[in-house]
């Protein structure tokens, strides 16, 4: 089956630009994530939607991120304006369900802003 | 809420030894506890993982233990190939709670 894909794969931006990254999950997963991974640091948890609701968004600097899942299916996560702070790999994972399984990762989007 | 810790953050080891990973979670109710690779480039890839309900699992040169009274969970690695450098991820969760992953540690195996 295909993975999870994501693009761009690379995104350089001066800080206080806006940026959006996609995210495509595999076919039937119901459960899509997006994470930030800051460089030398686990991935940290920003959204979690479950079909096109969302689950969990505790984490999300709602003053500047955005995210939405349409149709349950493709997802973008937005930062506007954007943080030196920000720079990270965004990754997109999705799963079957929510509880307790396997989550598949896409190759991520490093994001550099200066 | 959840907290994992991982140690170390860096593990050198000779081509054909083992290579052993540690994390500790602070929620006893934790019950999902997922390993992951991440090689150069590329997202997390789960390797094995493990449900409260089992003590250890093995799946070919690797296994993890978990020991609930302690709250800490391992990933042995035996017989270490070039192939396995990488950094590796511990993480954990409840239900359906979001994964909590430990700081990761780089796996350097030498030829």
């Amino acid at each position: 089956e295909a993975g999870v894909a994501q693009s761009p794969r690379y995104k350089i931006i001066e800080k206080r630009q806006s940026v959006a990254f996609w995210c495509n999950p595999i076919s039937g997963h119901a459960t899509l994530y997006w994470y930030q991974q800051i460089l030398g640091q686990g991935p940290k948890l920003l959204i979690q939607f479950q079909n096109n609701g969302v689950v969990d968004d505790s984490q999300l600097p709602k003053d500047r991120f955005s995210a939405e899942r349409l149709k349950g299916v493709d997802s973008t996560l937005k930062i506007q304006p954007a943080k030196l702070e920000d720079s990270a790999v965004y990754l997109c994972a999705s799963s079957r369900t929510t509880v307790n399984t396997e989550a598949f990762f896409g190759q991520g989007t490093r994001l550099t802003v200066v | 809420g959840e907290n994992v810790e991982q140690h170390p953050s860096t593990l050198s080891v000779q081509e054909g030894d083992s290579a052993v990973i540690k994390c500790t979670y602070s929620d006893s109710a934790s019950n999902y506890f997922p390993w992951y690779k991440q090689e150069l480039g590329k997202g997390p890839q789960l390797i094995i993982d493990i449900r409260s309900n089992v003590g250890e699992k093995k799946d070919q040169r690797i296994a993890v233990t978990l020991n609930k009274t302690a709250k800490h969970f391992s990933l042995h690695i035996t017989e270490t190939q070039p192939e396995d450098s990488a950094v590796y991820f511990c993480a954990a969760s409840k239900g359906t709670d979001k994964l909590i992953f430990g700081t990761g540690t780089r796996l350097q195996v030498f030829p």
